[in-house]
């Protein structure tokens, strides 16, 4: 069974990157549609996009701060939010899809919690 | 899309039915599916494609529903179904997820 596990920091300053790291075990990523899903306190679940081997799609509401890369090498992605700011603080998920059709996810890692705060 | 879940906290006793409600802005065909969120947790799939329900999900839950409105119900509630439960568009990017309907104990 395929396992996922968010890392990273859990408290970014106001302004500045988040950076969030999932490593995939049990099945090479490229599998998958390798996707970061968030929680808030303002708008919920949030899906924020994923990594392909046909390309990237993004939230259009967060689409010029996000970016999300994988390293096949080492079986892992990575999510990077620029500008952060306070409604940016929640818990964020590592998930993946098989099918870009079938976009549900049966797949989730354990969620980072990252709070915005100077 | 915007997904709309009712109501948006359900008291059940123990034993008894529940029933949760959904609705999309617009037609999501039959790609809607349904996650149970527990404190502390992810969510876990429990349906997909409105009504088949993922590994390991109990036949207590049963999904069914069109287009925009979807329905989400619990046969008979065991003390490990109260939680939270959100609906999720995928026929529609972005993918979209409702607000959540919280299931407590009566």
């Amino acid at each position: 069974q395929v396992q996922l596990q968010e890392s990273g920091p859990g408290l970014v300053k106001p302004s500045e990157t988040l950076s969030l790291t999932c490593s995939v075990s049990g099945d090479s990523i490229n599998n998958y549609y390798s996707t970061w899903i968030r929680q808030t306190p303002g708008k919920g679940l949030e899906w924020i996009g994923y990594f392909h081997s046909s390309g990237t799609n993004y939230n259009p509401s967060l689409k010029r701060r996000v970016t999300i890369s994988l390293d096949r090498s080492q079986n892992v992605f990575s999510l990077k939010l620029r500008s952060v700011t306070a409604a940016d603080t929640g818990v964020y998920y590592c998930a993946i899809h098989r099918s870009w059709a079938s976009a549900f996810f049966e797949n989730w890692g354990q969620g980072a919690l990252v709070t915005v705060s100077s | 899309i915007v997904v709309t879940q009712s109501p948006a906290t359900l008291s059940v006793s123990p034993g008894e039915r529940a029933t949760l409600s959904c609705t999309t802005s617009l037609s999501v065909t039959d790609k809607l599916a349904w996650y149970q969120q527990k404190p502390g947790q992810a969510p876990r799939l429990l349906i997909y494609d409105v009504s088949t329900r993922a590994t390991g999900t109990p036949a207590r839950f049963s999904g069914s529903g069109l287009a925009t409105k979807f329905t989400l119900s619990i046969s008979s509630l065991q003390s490990e179904d109260f939680a939270i439960y959100f609906c999720h568009q995928y026929n529609h990017w972005p993918l979209t997820f409702g607000g959540g309907t919280k299931v407590e104990i009566k």
